[in-house]
């Protein structure tokens, strides 16, 4: 059974901060990974999605990177800013036409 | 376009009693999957619809259970709620399912159980 840790579980990091978000997952056989955040009391956004061969995504100040051996994956945030004060959750699918599995989320707080 | 809307927002049940939440989809959007989601146990997936058909489904009871329309609009019904039913309800649509493209989740439905 895929199982899917985020570290840390909490964040607090000061404005213009560059910080880094972990994702861990115990299957290495996925087929993508997926990034998505959610604000508090509403629905998630996607963020990024790599497919299985790629080693990187990046989406203006976000960049995400997949190791795919190793059951890891990294979200790299620049220059952060408090609109960035969110969950941030990771998801695996198996395969093609599989459920997301979702990892634990990282509450992050960006202090002006 | 207009985003993933559900209904209601808000619901304040009594256990034993039995509900059902509405998805509307992306026009276009084909495929829609269910999510509870609770402090304790984070997103967990219920199930996905594609056209018509439950092509996943998750590891809950049978008195969850979920249908799609032709029109892709999607209802969740749980029977007999119990105390620990109550949570986020969210739903998410995309063209081809969860594994393949980008997810647009609704805002979610936040049901009481008291």
């Amino acid at each position: 059974k895929q199982e899917v840790t985020q570290i840390p579980a909490a964040l607090s990091v000061p404005e213009g901060e560059n910080l880094v978000l972990n994702c861990s997952f115990t299957d290495s056989a996925i087929y993508n990974l997926q990034w998505f955040r959610q604000d508090p009391g509403k629905g998630l956004t996607s963020l990024l999605l790599i497919q299985s061969s790629q080693r990187e995504q990046t989406s203006g100040r976000l960049n995400a990177s997949l190791d795919k051996s190793s059951g890891r994956s990294t979200l790299y945030i620049a220059a952060s800013q408090p609109g960035d004060s969110a969950t941030y959750l990771c998801a695996v699918p198996k395969s093609s036409g599989d459920k997301l599995t979702f990892g634990t989320g990282t509450r992050l707080a960006v202090r002006p | 376009k207009a985003g993933v809307t559900q209904t209601p927002r808000y619901l304040i049940k009594t256990r034993g009693q039995q509900v059902t939440l509405s998805c509307s989809p992306i026009s276009g959007h084909r495929s829609v999957s269910w999510y509870q989601q609770t402090p304790g146990q984070g997103l967990q997936f219920l199930f996905e619809y594609f056209s018509e058909t439950q092509r996943n489904k998750g590891n809950f009871p049978g008195r969850f259970s979920g249908r799609q329309f032709s029109n892709s609009r999607s209802e969740m019904n749980v029977s007999t709620l119990e105390l620990g039913d109550s949570a986020l309800y969210l739903c998410a649509s995309s063209q081809t399912g969860p594994s393949g493209d980008t997810q647009y989740f609704g805002p979610g439905t936040r049901l009481t159980v008291l």
